[in-house]
C-alpha cells in the first residue's frame, strides 16, 4: 500500500466554518506534510510533522490549526478562513523527515472559502 | 532561502520531437526530485536523484543531476501527447535536507 488518503476531496466553507482536513497513510511513514498550492503555482510546504512531533509551521496564520494524533493520522483545522486561503491543500507522507527517498502525495483536498 | 527556478514556464511541442526543461536552485543539495501534474490533479513522482551525477530514466522521459553547477535537467524523447503536463522540480535543503522547495513549473503541450 503505498498511498495517502485525503478527504474530502472537496470542501466549500464560510468564513464563520469551523472544517478538517485528513490525512491517512499506512505505510509506515514517521514524516508527514501539509503543503499549500494556489492555482498553476508550485506547492508551498505549510507544516511537517516527524515522529508526531510538530517540527516545521513556514510561518503559517494561526487559523490552520494542524494535528497528528498518530503516525498514521495528519488533521488540518481549519477556522476563520479568507477567502485567499482557497486552494488545493496536499498531504504527503516519506519515511523519515530529512532522510533521502520518495515523497509520496495525496490526491489533495480543494477548498473553496466563500 | 532557496531559490528554484525552471526553464521554460511554458512549453509547447510536436508530438515527436525532443526537448529539454532546466532546473536551477541557488543554495547547496545533494537530493533533487521531479513531479508531474496533470490539471486538478495531484502530484505524481517521477525522479529521485540523491547524488551528484545521478541519472534516471523511465520511458521517454530521462533526468539528470549536477550538483556543482546546481542544474538538474529532463529531457523528453520522442514525445507523445500523453506527456502533456506540469513537471515540477523540487530541491531538499537545509541543515538535514528537511525543507522541500518546488521550482516554478513548467507546463508542456504536446500537440499532435
Amino acid at each position: 500500500d503505498t498511498e495517502v488518503t485525503q478527504t474530502p476531496k472537496h470542501l466549500v466553507m464560510g468564513m464563520t466554518n469551523k472544517k478538517s482536513l485528513k490525512c491517512e497513510q499506512h505505510m509506515g511513514h514517521r514524516a508527514m506534510y501539509w503543503y499549500k498550492q494556489k492555482a498553476k503555482k508550485p506547492p508551498e510546504l505549510m507544516f511537517v510533522y516527524s515522529y508526531e512531533k510538530l517540527s516545521i509551521n513556514e510561518s503559517v496564520p494561526s487559523r490552520f490549526s494542524p494535528e497528528c494524533p498518530n503516525s498514521s493520522l495528519l488533521n488540518l483545522h481549519l477556522h476563520a478562513l479568507q477567502p485567499e486561503d482557497s486552494a488545493l491543500y496536499l498531504c504527503a507522507s516519506s519515511q523519515r523527515w530529512g532522510a533521502p527517498g520518495e515523497l509520496f502525495f495525496g490526491e489533495g483536498s480543494r477548498l473553496t472559502v466563500l | 532561502e532557496l531559490k528554484v527556478e525552471q526553464n521554460p514556464l511554458f512549453l509547447s511541442m510536436q508530438e515527436g520531437k525532443n526537448y529539454t526543461i532546466y532546473c536551477n536552485y541557488s543554495t547547496t543539495s545533494d537530493r533533487l526530485y521531479w513531479y508531474r501534474q496533470d490539471p486538478g490533479k495531484s502530484l505524481e513522482s517521477l525522479f529521485v536523484l540523491l547524488s551528484n551525477g545521478a541519472v534516471k530514466q523511465e520511458g521517454r522521459l530521462m533526468a539528470s543531476l549536477d550538483t556543482k553547477a546546481r542544474l538538474s535537467t529532463l529531457h523528453i524523447t520522442a514525445a507523445v501527447h500523453d506527456l502533456s503536463a506540469t513537471y515540477f522540480c523540487a530541491v531538499a535543503w537545509g541543515f538535514g535536507n528537511e525543507k522541500l522547495t518546488f521550482g516554478t513549473g513548467t507546463r508542456l503541450t504536446i500537440i499532435p
